[in-house]
Formats: structure tokens, C-alpha cells, sequence
């Protein structure tokens, strides 16, 4: 079945620091790609998605793109914030799924001033 | 844009008393919504696909009988945990997607603010 796997956290950052938090899939067909938000205290909210390969889904500074060959649809974000601090769930919706969402696993981002 | 609401956001019930949770779709009809439940750090677990006008469908592993789903209407969907304990403790949270059609696996779900319940 669909499965995403996404690097385990906590991950910790400085302000303004690089981030990359990776993400890879394994689906069949060609299933549309999402990373969404938790905030502390709150409930999920769309990032961005991708729902073709090569297609970059952007917001807020994040970036993801959606690769194919390699199954993956890394996060990046080039300066994070502390208001960046957050859990981050990268998730597929498989054309052959229905209207389900499969979550990867969630990744905690720490960023420190 | 599209705006999902639960309610109530979070409750504290005793064990043995029923929990109902409610989940609107506020500016758009949603035939079909979610229901996840969120442990402390872990991802989220889906329950069960909520459809408009018919019996919920429930994931391998989930009491039917225990977490009850009611989709009466296009825009709302309710969970009720009966004779909650304390290990159904957790964070519950709803979604509906806001555009059908054949492909409606390239919409995104919208999520509510989740609840969170606490059994004592």
C-alpha cells in the first residue's frame, strides 16, 4: 500500500538557517503530494502541494518539488524563523486511494533566535 | 477559502460519559469527511471516512461502536465517543475536502482546529 516516510525530528535551527526536511513516497500510480503545518496548539493546515511530477509547490519561503525518479518531495526553506516552529507532515493522496490522505510519520522543527 | 470548524476545541469528560464532537464545513458541501485521531508525538491516524447519508467506513483496528459517526448533512459530520476512558484521551481532528469531482485526490483536505479530549 502507500506508505511516506519523512526524516524523524526533533530538528533543531537557528534563525535564518537552511532547512531541508525529507520526505519520500512510495505509491502506485501518480499520486498528488502535500506538506501541511501544525502549529503548536492547533490543528493541520496545507502548506503546499505538488500534483504532478516536477512540479514545485511553493508558500511562505517553503518549497517542495516533486520528483519522480527519486520518490521524494523534500521541504526546504532557505532563512527559517522562529515563528517556523512547528510539526511538519509531508502526505499523499493516490489516485487509487479514494479520497484518503496517508501522513508520513511528522517532523518537529525547533527554531532557536 | 475553504474553512472547516470543529467543535468544541478541547472537553473534559468523566469515565463512562459520551463525548460528542462536531465538524462543519462552512462555506462549501462536503459528501465525504475524515476523522483522525493524533497521539502525543506521533502522526496522525485515520479512523474513519465519514460519508453524507450512509454508514461511516472504519479502519481496520477502530470500534465502530465506540467512536460513532453520524454525516447527516453536506456540512456537518459528528464523532461521538461513548463510554470514553481515559485511553481515549487524545486529539481528534476533522477534515473534508472542498472540491469533488473525479480527480478531488489533487485537492487538499481542510482541516479543523482539532479537540481535545481528556478522559479523567
Amino acid at each position: 500500500g502507500d506508505s511516506v516516510t519523512q526524516m524523524e525530528g526533533p530538528v533543531t535551527l537557528s534563525e535564518e538557517a537552511f532547512l531541508t526536511i525529507n520526505c519520500t513516497y512510495t505509491a502506485t500510480g501518480y499520486p498528488s503530494l502535500f506538506w501541511y503545518v501544525q502549529y503548536p496548539g492547533e490543528g493541520l493546515q496545507l502548506l503546499l502541494k505538488a500534483t504532478k511530477a516536477d512540479d514545485k509547490g511553493s508558500n511562505k519561503g517553503f518549497e517542495a518539488t516533486y520528483r519522480k525518479e527519486t520518490t521524494s518531495f523534500h521541504l526546504e526553506k532557505g532563512s527559517v524563523q522562529v515563528s517556523d516552529s512547528a510539526v511538519y507532515f509531508c502526505a499523499l493522496s493516490g489516485s487509487n486511494a479514494g479520497n484518503m490522505l496517508t501522513f508520513g510519520g511528522g517532523t518537529r522543527l525547533m527554531v532557536k533566535p | 477559502g475553504a474553512v472547516v470548524s470543529q467543535h468544541p476545541s478541547w472537553v473534559i469528560c468523566k469515565s463512562g460519559t459520551s463525548v460528542k464532537i462536531e465538524c462543519r464545513s462552512l462555506d462549501f458541501q462536503a459528501t465525504t469527511m475524515f476523522w483522525y485521531r493524533q497521539f502525543p508525538k506521533q502522526s496522525l491516524m485515520l479512523m474513519a471516512t465519514s460519508n453524507e447519508g450512509s454508514k461511516a467506513t472504519y479502519e481496520q483496528g477502530v470500534e465502530k461502536d465506540k467512536f460513532l459517526i453520524n454525516h447527516a448533512s453536506l456540512t456537518l459530520s459528528t464523532l461521538t465517543v461513548t463510554s470514553a476512558h481515559p485511553e481515549d484521551s487524545s486529539f481528534y481532528i476533522c477534515s473534508a475536502r472542498s472540491e469533488a469531482g473525479t480527480h478531488s485526490y489533487n485537492s487538499p483536505l481542510h482541516f479543523g482546529n482539532g479537540t481535545r479530549l481528556t478522559v479523567t
